[in-house]
């Protein structure tokens, strides 16, 4: 196991379009979170499973966004329509349970929407 | 609501210097407080976790319940700790965190 994987590492696509991201946690985490980082900023939640269950998802996901993680494995977020807002670095992290433990990050994947 | 505010963007020093990086959250409750790092072209990191009461890399940081602060500290500086620093404590629940803005130190020769 090599850690957190990001796919792809980079996304340029045109405004409107859907793109698809996919995380491979750590194979022994059950937890599984989505951030956003824009330049300059700290990342930024979106949202968070625990094992296959969407526990919890900001405000700041709009329904444009949608995320899953079938089987409680690895986890995909789509992101439909795309505006030029959307470009960022999306970064997934998973942790085992307990509040104890801190998150192994991916690399993230930088999109683009021109 | 949950904050976290690293007041400084930049922070810059010279090789031997003292650091502090500062961190303020307003939480209710008790949260457990993490130290993040990125170094230039690597991902994000954990550094150290409050509970755990450890020094890694020559990093301390100390609670302070009443001023509500994470400070995170190293007596002398060194060139390789020039990165991002991101405080992040989590939730009462333990199963989110929230980072600040995060600050870049810079250690100059």
């Amino acid at each position: 196991d090599t850690g957190v994987s990001q796919d792809p590492r980079h996304k340029i696509t045109k405004r409107g379009q859907n793109v698809t991201f996919r995380c491979d946690p750590i194979s022994e985490h059950n937890r599984l979170y989505w951030y956003r980082q824009t330049l300059g900023q700290g990342p930024e939640f979106l949202t968070y499973f625990q094992n296959e269950a969407q526990l919890e998802k900001s405000r700041l996901l709009s329904d444009r966004f949608s995320a899953e993680r079938p089987k409680g494995s690895f986890s995909t977020l789509e992101i439909q329509r795309t505006e030029q807002g959307d470009s960022a670095m999306y970064l997934c992290a998973s942790s085992p349970s307990g509040q104890d433990y801190g998150y192994t990050f991916g690399s993230g994947t930088r999109l683009t929407v021109v | 609501a949950q904050r976290v505010t690293q007041p400084e963007k930049l922070l810059s020093v010279f090789k031997g210097a003292p650091v502090e990086l500062k961190c303020n959250y307003s939480y209710s409750g008790s949260p457990e407080l993490f130290w993040y790092v990125q170094y230039s072209r690597q991902r994000l990191q954990l550094l150290l976790r409050h509970i755990s009461r450890e020094s890694i890399k020559g990093f301390t940081a100390d609670l302070n319940k009443g001023e509500t602060s994470f400070h995170l500290k190293k007596p002398f500086a060194q060139e390789e700790d020039s990165a991002m620093y991101y405080c992040a404590p989590a939730n009462n629940a333990g199963n989110m965190l929230t980072f600040g803005g995060g600050t870049r130190l810079m250690v100059k020769p």
